[in-house]
């Protein structure tokens, strides 16, 4: 089956880590780029993240720039996002998503909910 | 970035009735080289993730039913349901794909009335 799960949520304190996983399957993996997408609690889809094929080229949204790093691992077929000095507005519906035509996203995760409180 | 607007923010339709949703870029995301809009809907079911619909503005992705249909080009655009099944409650946005970052209209939430 062609799908993405995402793992690696769940609540932290503020100035806190976590890393998120998503596990893909049933397509070539190596040959997708990748996303990470957020969406707040009752709120819009936010572009997070972007990988490229074999992890070389990698983009940031300004919000999270110095704080998220992007990985993947095509041998696990793993795409990571290492979220660091959360903020109470990190809280958020992480979804990874796979790219196809340029930029759209033809293949989501049912996402991992990151909540960041005290 | 590319700013997406869209209208209205949520609606009410009767079953079986026309829905339209309206899109609007803060500048043109054709590119004049391919003649290709580079716009994408997706539907969003509560607790579900987003679902894509419709890219390169019009082309229908396999599977989505043919009562869904994009249209538009430069910087308007929209996502009819011609007739609205119970099915097809949900909230659905616009994406373009022609600017980096890639950017997310606010969405759309339809509703049976």
């Amino acid at each position: 089956e062609v799908q993405l799960v995402e793992s690696g949520g769940g609540l932290v304190q503020p100035g806190g880590s976590q890393r998120l996983s998503c596990a893909a399957s049933g397509f070539s993996f190596r040959n997708s780029w990748m996303y990470w997408i957020r969406q707040a609690p009752g709120k819009g889809l936010v572009w997070v993240s972007s990988i490229d094929y074999d992890g070389s080229v990698t983009t940031y949204a300004d919000s999270v720039k110095g704080r998220f790093t992007i990985s993947r691992d095509n041998a696990k077929n793993t795409l990571y996002l290492q979220i660091n000095s959360l903020r109470a507005e990190d809280t958020a519906i992480y979804f990874c998503g796979r790219v196809a035509g340029g930029g759209v996203i033809n293949l989501w995760g049912q996402g991992t909910l990151v909540t960041v409180s005290s | 970035d590319i700013v997406m607007t869209q209208s209205p923010d949520s609606l009410a339709v009767s079953l079986g009735e026309r829905a339209t949703i309206n899109c609007k870029s803060s500048q043109t995301i054709l590119n004049s080289s391919n003649n290709k809009n580079y716009l994408a809907w997706y539907q969003q079911k509560p607790g579900q993730p987003p679902k894509l619909l419709i890219y390169w503005a019009s082309t229908r992705e396999s599977g989505v039913p043919d009562r869904l249909s994009g249209s538009g080009s430069g910087t308007d655009f929209t996502l009819t349901i011609s007739s609205l099944q119970a099915e097809d409650v949900a909230v659905y946005y616009c994406q373009q794909y022609f600017g980096s970052p890639i950017t997310f209209g606010g969405g759309t939430r339809v509703d049976i009335k």
